[in-house]
């Protein structure tokens, strides 16, 4: 399964809803996580099984979609949510999206 | 809580191998899957394969197979990832973790290939 996140890049204020999108080329049956990346850190789990928030992150983060299309959501940006997001699915094999890199305008 | 603590950077020739491990406490070693996943500069992530502890059993994506060899030492609770016939598209950070959707990672090891 192939995972398309658009966009590549966004740019928003703090305090801004921010979506972020992550499609699959099949269906993934809401087997999807989210992950954020910092710059030289290794990835953070987000999100698991599309919806479900990993203990420790903090409530703006949310996640939704179902079949082949699911978004990760950030209620109000901060500005320490500067990083890149992958989405990952894991009902058929494991891949992961190619990223959107998130900054603060 | 549970911890993977990594080897070092690596330096290595190509057509050389370099094996990497990662050492993990705050759990039972055993019970659970150790996955590896390679990320190039600036790119994107890629599953590489997984291993299970207790039976030594390995699933593996089908670009890596013949690339990567996993093996686990029990008795100090390590996982191992050898890299063979290194070429500079192996220059990377390679990460291990937990069992999917992997909560838990290394800090992960840099691998430069160069002569």
């Amino acid at each position: 399964i192939q995972l398309t996140q658009s966009p590549s890049l966004l740019s928003a204020s703090v305090g801004d809803r921010v979506t972020l999108s992550c499609k699959g080329s099949q269906n993934i049956n809401n087997y999807l996580a989210w992950y954020q990346q910092k710059l030289g850190e290794a990835p953070k789990l987000l999100i698991y099984n599309t919806n479900s928030l990993q203990t420790g992150i903090p409530s703006r983060f949310s996640g939704s979609g179902s079949g082949t299309d699911y978004t990760l959501t950030i209620s109000s940006l901060q500005p320490e949510d500067v990083a890149t997001y992958f989405c990952y699915q894991y009902n058929n094999g494991f891949t992961f999206g190619s990223g959107t890199k998130l900054e603060i305008k | 809580q549970v911890k993977l603590l990594q080897s070092g950077a690596a330096l290595v020739k190509p057509g050389a191998s370099v094996k990497m491990s990662c050492k993990a406490s705050g759990y039972t070693f055993t019970d659970y899957w150790v996955s590896w996943v390679k990320q190039s500069h600036g790119k994107s992530l890629e599953w590489i394969g997984e291993i299970y502890p207790n039976s030594g059993a390995t699933n593996f994506n089908e670009k890596f197979k013949g690339k990567a060899t996993l093996t686990v030492d029990k008795s100090t609770s390590t996982a191992y990832m050898e890299l063979s016939r290194l070429t500079s598209e192996d220059s990377a950070i390679y990460y291990c973790t937990d069992t999917t959707p992997f909560a838990y990672w290394g800090q992960g090891t840099l691998v430069t290939v160069s002569s």
